[in-house]
């Protein structure tokens, strides 16, 4: 079946620091992965995404990596802020066995910027 | 622009109530979804639908039903509420591949089943 998990689920990290959250997928055959935040007591919120014939993806400091040989997706935040604290998830969109498109979601990382 | 829109934001049933969420797009798009969030864990797809009249299970569908009234609007129904089905329900909607574009989030439904 098809899965996307991450390798931590919590992160703690210094103001100013660069962060890194990872996220492993199982299907080969998703075409299209996001990353969203969610800060609590809301839904989530689209960061970025990437299409999998990209390998990398630039927005205003964050940077999603892709790895399809070894089925990897990363997420780096560059000098976080303690608006950053948040979970994130990864997301991957996967064709069901009958042909529609479904987005299947990690377990998501709690990260947590220290002042 | 009101994005995603979930009613109710709150609930608390009785074990054996029954009860509709209610969500509505106005971004025109083709996929729509329903997640549930338990404390501390990601977010599980309960149904989909990736256009008007078509509908399908995702991971967790046991005890729930699921109608794509027309474009804008997917319900979730739980005939028979039980305690296991205390969670955050998050519908969402998503364009269609072509566009590549992101699921769009309302901002949930806070279900209590005592």
């Amino acid at each position: 079946g098809e899965s996307v998990g991450l390798h931590l689920p919590t992160l703690s990290v210094q103001e100013g620091d660069n962060s890194i959250i990872n996220c492993a997928y199982s299907n080969s055959a998703s075409d299209y992965f996001i990353w969203y935040k969610q800060e609590s007591g809301k839904g989530p919120q689209f960061i970025i995404d990437i299409r999998s014939n990209m390998d990398k993806r630039q927005g205003q400091r964050v940077t999603v990596l892709l790895n399809k040989t070894v089925k990897h997706l990363s997420l780096q935040i560059a000098a976080t802020q303690p608006g950053d604290s948040a979970v994130y998830f990864c997301a991957e969109r996967a064709l069901s066995q009958g042909g529609s498109e479904k987005l299947v979601f990690g377990k998501g990382t709690k990260l947590t910027v220290n002042p | 622009n009101a994005g995603v829109t979930q009613t109710p934001k709150f609930q608390v049933l009785k074990t054996g109530q029954s009860m509709t969420l209610q969500c509505a797009q106005d971004m025109n798009h083709n996929s729509m979804y329903w997640y549930r969030q338990d404390p501390g864990m990601g977010l599980r797809l309960i149904y989909y639908s990736a256009s008007e009249g078509t509908t399908d299970k995702g991971e967790v569908p046991n005890g729930y039903n699921v109608s794509r009234l027309n474009k804008r609007e997917f319900s979730l129904r739980l005939e028979s509420a039980a305690p296991s089905q205390t969670s955050v329900y998050f519908c969402a909607s998503s364009g269609n591949r072509v566009a590549n574009t992101e699921a769009f989030f309302g901002q949930g439904t806070r279900l209590t089943v005592v």
